[in-house]
C-alpha cells in the first residue's frame, strides 16, 4: 500500500519560478526521501531527511520535515525546463526496511 | 559499478508464459529491493533482500511471483503464468543501510 501522498498531483510553472510540492504520510518514520523520475525512466534519489531533522538543502532543493504533522515539503528554486519530471516522496519506517512511495507530483516547467 | 543494472529493458510476453528479470545491484550494497510501478502511480514495494535472505514480501507478491538472490549478489524476479494485470514497470533498487536508494532503469513488462 502507498504510504505518502503528494500534493498537488500536477503543477505547471514558468521557468525561473519556484515549485513547492507537499507530502503527507501516516506512520512514524525513520527517514523521508524525495526522488525524481523522468518519463519512462528509473528514479533518481534527490535528498534524504531523517526524523530528527527539520530542514535540509541540496543545491536548488530545500526539504522540510514536520513529524508532528506527518508532512514534508520539497521546494525547487529558480526552476528550469530540465526540472520537468515526476517527484515522489518515500518514507522508511522504524524497524522496517522497505520504503513506501506516494503517487507523485507531476511538475511541468515551461520555458 | 556505476549503478544498478536491470535486464531486459523491455519484455513482451503472451499471457500464461513465464518471465524472469535480472537485477545487478551496486556491489557494496547489501540491500536489494523490487518494486512495481504502473502508469501514473508511485512504485509499490514487492520484496526486499538483505544479502541473500529475503526478509520481507508484500501481499502484492502472489504465489505466481518468486524472487531470489543467490549468494547475495544479483537477484532474479520470476513471474509464472503471466496475466495482463502484471503489465508494469519492474524496478530494482539497492542501498547500504539507512541511505538513499539507487534505482535501476527498470524492466517494462507488457503481457498481451
Amino acid at each position: 500500500s502507498q504510504q505518502g501522498e503528494e500534493d498537488p498531483q500536477a503543477l505547471s510553472i514558468q521557468e525561473g519560478e519556484n515549485a513547492t510540492m507537499n507530502c503527507s504520510y501516516k506512520t512514524s518514520i525513520n527517514n523521508l526521501q524525495w526522488y525524481r523520475q523522468n518519463s519512462g525512466r528509473g528514479l533518481v534519489h534527490l535528498i534524504l531527511i531523517r526524523s530528527n531533522e527539520r530542514e535540509k538543502h541540496s543545491g536548488r532543493l530545500r526539504v522540510t520535515l514536520d513529524t508532528s504533522k506527518k508532512s514534508s515539503s520539497l521546494l525547487i528554486t529558480a526552476s528550469r525546463a530540465a526540472d520537468t519530471a515526476s517527484y515522489f516522496c518515500a518514507t522508511v519506517r522504524y524497524n522496517n526496511n522497505d520504503m513506501r512511495f506516494g503517487a507523485g507530483t507531476r511538475l511541468t516547467v515551461k520555458p | 559499478d556505476t549503478g544498478v543494472s536491470q535486464d531486459p529493458r523491455h519484455k513482451i510476453t503472451k499471457r500464461g508464459q513465464n518471465v524472469t528479470f535480472r537485477c545487478d545491484p551496486i556491489s557494496e550494497h547489501n540491500r536489494l529491493y523490487w518494486y512495481r510501478q504502473t502508469l501514473g502511480q508511485g512504485p509499490e514495494f514487492l520484496t526486499y533482500f538483505q544479502n541473500e535472505a529475503q526478509l520481507e514480501k508484500s501481499r502484492l507478491l502472489s504465489d505466481r511471483f518468486s524472487a531470489e538472490r543467490p549468494k547475495g549478489s544479483f537477484s532474479t524476479l520470476e513471474i509464472q503464468r503471466t496475466e495482463q494485470g502484471d503489465s508494469a514497470m519492474y524496478l530494482c533498487a539497492s542501498t547500504r543501510a539507512d541511505g538513499g536508494y539507487t534505482f535501476g532503469s527498470g524492466t517494462r513488462l507488457t503481457v498481451v
